[in-house]
Order: structure tokens, then sequence, then C-alpha cells
């Protein structure tokens, strides 16, 4: 157990919805990032927040966007889906500023149809 | 533009090989060097990491090494069993981890 949460575990919508996806953290980590991981590929960085701050963001469009709340929860809200949004949607905390030690939660599986 | 590319994309062994997995990234300005594995379906647990100074890092019976000059690093299974079946990927830290796509290993009992 790695103690990151994620919700739901499958989701499925249509093309132009929007969607929220929910990661919990453990307590004191301060650091969280979101990947999308399509099938048969490895995962590729959104973004990433510290103590409630964007901390740097990857080659995704603004209908990508996220929160951090102080009690260690975040969300990944994509606005307008699109089919190629269909992926496993992964959170990975961390108790330092960066990419070291991350724990990742184990994803929400979203279908666009 | 960094790129991390993995060989081979599959792999299948006998229980009690030795294998090695190989990672290759373009650019050498890295902070790190990651291994994870992941299980169908699920997130990733970290393997192994090893910092941009470093030459090698070692747990149980994983080891891998860092070559930045080359682009390079591997990841030394010993003595691989069924338990080990995973999907294994190395990432790269530039201030934002870059994946390659991974390597499928499959070991027979």
């Amino acid at each position: 157990e790695t103690g990151v949460t994620q919700s739901p575990t499958h989701l499925i919508k249509t093309r132009g919805q929007q969607v929220t996806l929910r990661c919990s953290s453990q307590s004191g980590h301060n650091t969280v990032s979101w990947y999308q991981q399509a099938l048969g590929q490895g995962p590729q960085f959104i973004f990433q927040y510290y103590r409630e701050e964007e901390n740097g963001r990857g080659n995704f469009p603004p209908r990508f966007s996220g929160l951090q709340f102080p009690n260690y929860s975040s969300e990944l809200n994509v606005n307008a889906l699109e089919l190629d949004d269909s992926a496993l949607y992964l959170c990975a905390s961390s108790l330092t500023r960066g990419n070291e030690k991350l724990f990742f939660g184990s994803g929400t599986q979203l279908s666009v149809l | 533009k960094q790129e991390v590319t993995q060989i081979p994309a599959a792999l299948s062994v006998p229980e009690g090989e030795n294998l090695v997995l190989n990672c290759s990234f373009t650019d050498s300005a890295i902070y790190n060097l990651q291994w994870f594995r992941q299980d169908p379906g699920k997130g990733l647990t970290s393997l192994l990491l090893i910092q941009s100074s470093q030459r090698e890092q070692t747990s149980g019976r994983l080891n891998a090494s860092l070559d930045k000059s080359s682009g390079r690093s591997t990841l030394y299974i010993a003595a691989s069993q069924p338990g080990d079946s995973a999907t294994y990927l190395c990432a790269v830290d530039t201030g934002k981890l870059i994946f390659g796509q991974g390597t499928t290993l499959q070991v027979k009992p």
C-alpha cells in the first residue's frame, strides 16, 4: 500500500463532457503530480502541484486543470473530453518538492465514448 | 527534446535466468534516473533511483547502472522469479519525469 488513493477506479464519459478525478495523498505529502498513461505507453506528465501552487506543467492543453487542497487531496479536471483522453490517470505524491520518492496511486481508468 | 527508449518491448524468460533491461535517453542533462515496476492496471512502484552523479544502485536482486555520457541505463535482475512478471519502466528526471514505453517481462515457472 502506497497510502495514495484515487477515485473513482473506473469512469465512462461521452465526448464533450467534463470529468473530475480525485486523489488523496499521505499526510505531509506536499507535492502531487498527475500523469496520463495511454494503453501500451509510458506515463506522460500532466502537471505538478506543491503546497497548492502549480509547480510545472507538461505538454497538455488548458482544458486539463488541477487543484490541490490543504488536506492533501487533489483534483484533476478535464473539460470538453475527446476520444484520445481515454487513458489511465495516475497521481503520485511526495514529501519533497520534486520527483524523488514518489508514491503512486492505482489510477483511474477513463473511457471516453 | 528529451526522449526515452526501452528495449526490448517484451521479454519472456524461464524462471532462474538473469536478465538485462535497457533504457536509453537523448539528453544527458538529468537530475536522476528512476526504474519503476507496474503490474497490470495498477500504479507504479519505485524500484531504484540513481542520482546523476552515481554509476549504479542495488536493491536485493536488482542492480541498475547509469552511463550519462552515453545516455544509457540498464536494469539487471538476478535469478528471475514468476513474481517478477510485470512491466518495467525507466524515467529520467529533468524537472519532470519523462518515461520510456516500458518492457513487459514474463517469467515462466
